[in-house]
């Protein structure tokens, strides 16, 4: 299955862009790469997912590398709700696609006033 | 529509004890799944489902039982609890394919003393 590699923390200030990244070691050519957020004490929130092109929604966009083996989630205007701990979801095998999701350790966000 | 719910919120359990967890969803979904998050750390797949009558094991599914007998519900069952299942449990739904974002329950805190 593929692991992932991301930061374990960053920061931001309120209004700023923030990218967080995500590296994918090994992919599945047919499952989705899902990002998820988990804000302090919920369970986690669904933000974005995408396949093979760049993805846009109310909350996010999703930039993914062409050999899928990255992904970028973009922020575009942090606020002190986007404080969380963001989950990449890797397009493992039998992964997004079959009802499974494979957490990592996830990115903590801060973001400051 | 009231999304994925889980009851109970809160339960303490003394080792030895057995009980079930229940989650319900109202949005028609073929994917269940379970995880348990321990502090600080990621979520971890117990055990998951594509559809009604169907199950499988997911990283963590030792002490656990499941069954999906409706469409609508999956609850988990803790055989014979024990300190190690001491958790946050959560359960999400999704319809099928890697399309869809997964929606999660606000989670079940579970002692065991």
């Amino acid at each position: 299955d593929a692991k992932t590699t991301q930061p374990n923390s960053m920061e931001s200030n309120e209004e700023e862009p923030v990218h967080l990244p995500c590296n994918h070691s090994t992919i599945s050519g047919t499952d989705y790469i899902h990002w998820y957020r988990q804000l302090p004490s919920q369970g986690p929130e669904y933000v974005i997912h995408g396949l093979t092109s760049n993805v846009n929604n109310r909350m996010a966009s999703l930039a993914i590398a062409e050999d899928r083996k990255s992904s970028t989630l973009i922020l575009h205007r942090a606020t002190l709700r986007d404080a969380a701990v963001y989950y990449c979801i890797p397009p493992n095998a039998g992964g997004t696609s079959y009802g499974k999701l494979t957490f990592g350790q996830g990115t903590i966000l801060t973001v400051h006033p | 529509n009231a999304g994925v719910t889980q009851t109970p919120k809160f339960q303490v359990l003394k080792t030895g004890q057995s009980m079930t967890l229940q989650c319900a969803q109202d949005m028609n979904h073929e994917y269940m799944s379970w995880y348990r998050q321990d502090p600080g750390m990621g979520l971890r797949l117990i055990h998951y489902s594509v559809g009604a009558g169907i199950t499988d094991q997911g990283e963590v599914p030792n002490g656990y039982n499941v069954s999906r007998s409706t469409t609508e519900d999956f609850p988990l069952r803790l055989l014979s609890a024990a300190p190690s299942q001491t958790s946050v449990y959560f359960c999400a739904s999704s319809r099928t394919g890697g399309g869809y974002g997964y929606t999660f329950g606000s989670g079940t805190r579970l002692t065991v003393v």
